[in-house]
């Protein structure tokens, strides 16, 4: 079955740097785009970021572009996001999730999530 | 940036009521247009794609309809293990948002 399981999250200081990872299993990784997706506490899903099946397209939103970079490795069926210039409110719990196509699609599985704190 | 508008925001509900939620775009997205239910603490679960496809496992009392800018997630013969927040979500471009949410509560 479909797994994704994410870790790396944790308490940061303002202004520094984290690195979350998404370990993928039970589905040809390399064939779908991936995104991250956070929600901060009480509130809302806000979409992070995507990347295309073999890494070459990568998007992001306004409120984290510059700061915020994803990646993959597809011999490791893995996705990262490395997240740098931390700031209060990037605060919240971070998923990956994986689209039913490329880029545009829904997103069929998502994984349990991991928390970021970033306070002082 | 595509922005959608939920509405209700929250609805206290009856167990065997109709619940009906309605997702606005603002500009025409197609069918691209996503539901998913979230559990307190779980991760968001789809449950219907592409406006009326209903995902695998789903119980038939889901169900949604709509195009353009106007759809609408159905609730049929609410039960008590569907107080949730349920999100709409746009796929046609991106940056892809999200409706900002909907509660509902069993009472």
């Amino acid at each position: 079955q479909v797994q994704l399981v994410e870790s790396g999250g944790g308490v940061v200081q303002p202004g520094r740097s984290l690195r979350l990872s998404c370990a993928a299993s039970g589905f040809s990784f390399s064939s779908y785009g991936m995104h991250w997706v956070r929600q901060a506490p009480g509130k809302g899903l806000e979409w992070v970021a995507v990347i295309s099946y073999d890494g070459s397209n990568k998007h992001y939103a306004d409120s984290v572009k510059g700061r915020f970079t994803t990646s993959r490795d597809n011999s490791k069926n893995t996705l990262y996001l490395q997240m740098d210039s931390l700031r209060p409110e990037d605060t919240g719990v971070y998923y990956c999730a994986k689209d039913t196509r490329g880029l545009l699609g829904a997103f069929d599985y998502w994984g349990q999530g991991t928390l970021v704190t970033v306070s002082s | 940036e595509i922005v959608l508008t939920q509405s209700p925001d929250f609805q206290s509900v009856t167990p065997k009521e109709k619940v009906t939620i309605t997702c606005r775009a603002s500009q025409s997205i197609g069918s691209s247009l996503h539901w998913y239910q979230q559990k307190p603490y779980q991760s968001p679960k789809l449950l219907i794609k592409y406006a009326s496809q209903s995902m695998s496992g789903v119980p038939s009392r889901f169900s949604g309809s709509g195009s353009g800018t106007d759809f609408t997630l159905t609730i049929n013969s609410l039960e008590a293990e569907d107080a949730a927040a349920y999100y709409c979500h746009q796929s046609s471009s991106l940056p892809v948002t999200f409706g900002q949410g909907t509660r509902l509560e069993i009472k």
